[in-house]
């Protein structure tokens, strides 16, 4: 367990599905991260929040929505999703955005039938 | 642009010997340098960080890193590898990047110990 607890572990769901990806962490820090992980690519950065507020944006199609409530959770709504979107999703976070002590959650590994 | 290359996709060492993983970077200043690794199933773990000062830096579960501006490298070592480092690893590279400060990883290495 390493402070960042992602759920749920794994997700099937079809295209024409609504859910969500959860993200939960209790170590006091006020940035949290989705990254997407693709086999035989780089992670690729999706959203930040710093302090509750989106800080970025890396040009993510809008059948992914990001929720932060509060510093402790984050949320990733997906919606109309497609097979291409099949991959693992990690949450991370860290003090606040700049600070490069991550801590990442095990991830969601969705799959889009 | 700011970027990471691991060279070695996958590698594959004997239990006991020695190891390197390849990492260059691209980028403009002085870089913030990271090693994650993944076991499966699994989140990124930090292994090591180089921030500035000492050029070779020590982490956790033996390994260590150097810092070679010249080379624009930050190849990650351990003298003895063992079955329990079976993982994939990634470098990152931190700064600023596009006007945010970010962390831009590479694409990993996949190692294989053999018995």
């Amino acid at each position: 367990e390493t402070g960042v607890t992602q759920t749920p572990r794994h997700l099937v769901m079809g295209m024409t599905n609504k859910k969500s990806l959860k993200c939960e962490q209790h170590l006091g820090h006020n940035a949290m991260y989705w990254y997407k992980q693709s086999a035989k690519k780089p992670l690729e950065l999706m959203f930040v929040y710093n302090f509750k507020e989106q800080t970025e944006n890396n040009s993510v199609p809008s059948r992914f929505s990001p929720e932060c409530p509060n510093s402790s959770h984050l949320f990733l709504h997906l919606h109309t999703l497609q097979p291409e979107d099949s991959a693992l999703y990690l949450c991370a976070s860290s003090q606040e955005a700049g600070n490069y002590g991550y801590t990442f959650g095990s991830g969601t590994r969705l799959t889009v039938v | 642009a700011q970027s990471v290359t691991q060279p070695d996709i996958h590698i594959t060492v004997s239990e006991g010997a020695s190891l390197e993983l390849r990492c260059n970077y691209s980028y403009g200043a002085t870089p913030y340098l990271f090693w994650y690794v993944q076991s499966p199933g699994q989140g990124l773990q930090l292994l090591l960080k180089y921030f500035s000062g000492d050029t070779l830096v020590q982490g956790i579960k033996g390994f260590e890193a150097e810092f070679k501006r010249s080379q624009s490298s930050f190849n990650l070592r351990k003298p003895s590898v063992h079955w329990s480092d079976a993982a994939e690893y990634f470098c990152a590279v931190g700064g600023l990047i596009q006007g945010a400060q970010k962390l831009v990883f590479g694409q990993g290495t996949r190692l294989t110990i053999n018995p």
